[in-house]
């Protein structure tokens, strides 16, 4: 099985830098996934890691260590519209994704 | 990006009807598609895996006879909740890749199904 934890809620003022962590146990490792969730609406992809190191696209980074069984995402600059809930997803011997709860950032003046 | 095209968004139902939720897949042909629950503040949970042309894969713990999936084209997925209580309420979202998951490809979700039941 695989099991997945992340803070359940973080604050963050605007124009901020926020680090969201994850820790897996998983048997069978093909990935991690991070996705973007707006209340109410579907998950939005954002990174994959499946090599160690991190990973740069635009404000958001991604982080993994294999050894670890760990994750991170970074997010830079912040802006009102990051205020979601941020979804950690490992991929396992299926390939189809489990999504740990999220945590949910909230991003204030 | 590629779109998955999921209707009703929003349904509200008497206990004991069913729903249907449809879920298809706009600009790519999807030979499988995943079906999550979600509940208010929680993870999402995978009920099923849809493949085209032949029988769903449940996920431990979901009623195949309550939860029917039917995958009948490369572009369409649905999920009808039988006989719904208000338990079954919660958030159903699809979703569907690209080609075959073999490491890394991007799911695709679906808006989501608001399911109320009273």
């Amino acid at each position: 099985g695989q099991n997945i934890d992340q803070p359940t809620e973080m604050t963050a003022t605007e124009g901020a830098i926020v680090q969201i962590n994850c820790t897996y146990q998983t048997s069978g490792f093909n990935g991690l996934f991070w996705y973007q969730q707006h209340a109410g609406e579907a998950p939005t992809f954002l990174s994959y890691n499946v090599l160690d190191g991190l990973e740069e696209k635009g404000r958001f980074s991604s982080f993994l260590s294999r050894s670890k069984g760990y994750s991170y995402l970074l997010l830079k600059e912040l802006q009102m519209k990051d205020s979601a809930s941020y979804l950690c997803a490992t991929s396992g011997g299926s390939y189809i994704p489990t999504f740990g709860r999220g945590t949910s950032l909230i991003v204030h003046p | 990006g590629a779109v998955v095209s999921q209707h009703p968004s929003r349904v509200i139902c008497k206990s004991g009807t069913s729903v249907k939720i449809e879920c298809r897949s706009l600009d790519f042909q999807a030979t499988t598609m995943f079906w999550y629950r979600q509940f208010p503040k929680q993870s999402l949970m995978l009920m099923a895996t849809s493949n085209e042309g032949s029988k769903a894969t449940y996920e431990q713990g979901v009623e195949k006879d309550k939860f029917l999936i039917n995958h009948a084209s490369l572009t369409l997925s649905t999920l009808t909740v039988t006989s719904a209580h208000p338990e079954d309420s919660s958030f159903y979202i699809c979703s569907a890749a690209r080609q075959a998951l073999s490491g890394g490809e991007k799911l695709f979700f679906g808006s989501g199904t608001q399911l109320s039941v009273l």
